[in-house]
């Protein structure tokens, strides 16, 4: 059964940082491009980023490029997102998928991460 | 990006009634649209995927049709259970955006 489990949300205060993980489970990570997708509260599903399954190609959202960073360890099966100077409009839940479509074929179950001083 | 215009943004249903939702792409995606349904405080789940092609497990109630810029999912006899947002995606091009969603209420 694929699984995917996010981790490291909560409150943060505007200007600092916080990393998310996902651990995978279920199927072969390293064959899979992954992706984080968010969620304001009360609104639609916004793309987030997305890394190739070898983590040499990698695709950000233009308001969060050069302050998030997505990664992952194959070897210990795991998606992250650095997030750098976070704002008030980061504030949302924050999904890892799996791309096993050209598009998110499993969802895990978010993480909320609330942004605010 | 392809901007993907979900319509209509409310649908207010009759439990047992066949209805149909829209998605339509700001430019062609081929059959690259996938649909996810979303229940409140969860995560979305796949119904669909390549505009027409049924996932193990989703009710055969639920049918998607279309290609390029027009695309369709139906509910043939809607269930109580079925009252949630629908959300068309297109893996066309990167990055694989989303439309706005479709709420489904109970009339």
């Amino acid at each position: 059964e694929v699984q995917l489990v996010e981790s490291g949300g909560g409150l943060v205060q505007p200007g600092r940082s916080m990393k998310l993980s996902c651990a995978a489970s279920g199927f072969t990570f390293n064959n899979y491009d992954m992706a984080w997708v968010c969620q304001a509260p009360k609104k639609g599903l916004e793309w987030v980023a997305t890394i190739s399954y070898d983590g040499s190609s990698t695709y950000y959202r233009d308001s969060v490029k050069g302050r998030f960073t997505i990664s992952r360890d194959n070897a210990k099966s795991t998606l992250y997102l650095q997030m750098d100077s976070l704002r008030s409009e980061d504030t949302a839940t924050y999904y890892c998928a799996r791309l096993g479509l050209p598009g998110i074929d499993y969802w895990g179950q978010g993480v909320m991460v609330t942004v605010s001083s | 990006d392809v901007v993907l215009t979900q319509s209509p943004a409310t649908l207010s249903v009759t439990p047992g009634e066949r209805i149909s939702l829209s998605c339509r792409a700001s430019e062609s995606v081929d059959t690259y649209l996938h649909w996810y349904q979303q229940k409140p405080n969860e995560s979305p789940r796949l119904l669909i995927k390549y505009a027409s092609q049924s996932i193990s497990g989703i009710p055969s109630r639920f049918s998607g049709s279309g290609s390029g810029t027009d695309f369709t999912l139906s509910i043939n006899g809607v269930e109580l259970e079925d009252l949630s947002i629908y959300y068309c995606q297109q893996g066309n091009s990167l990055p694989y955006t989303f439309g706005a969603g479709t709420k489904l209420e109970l009339k």
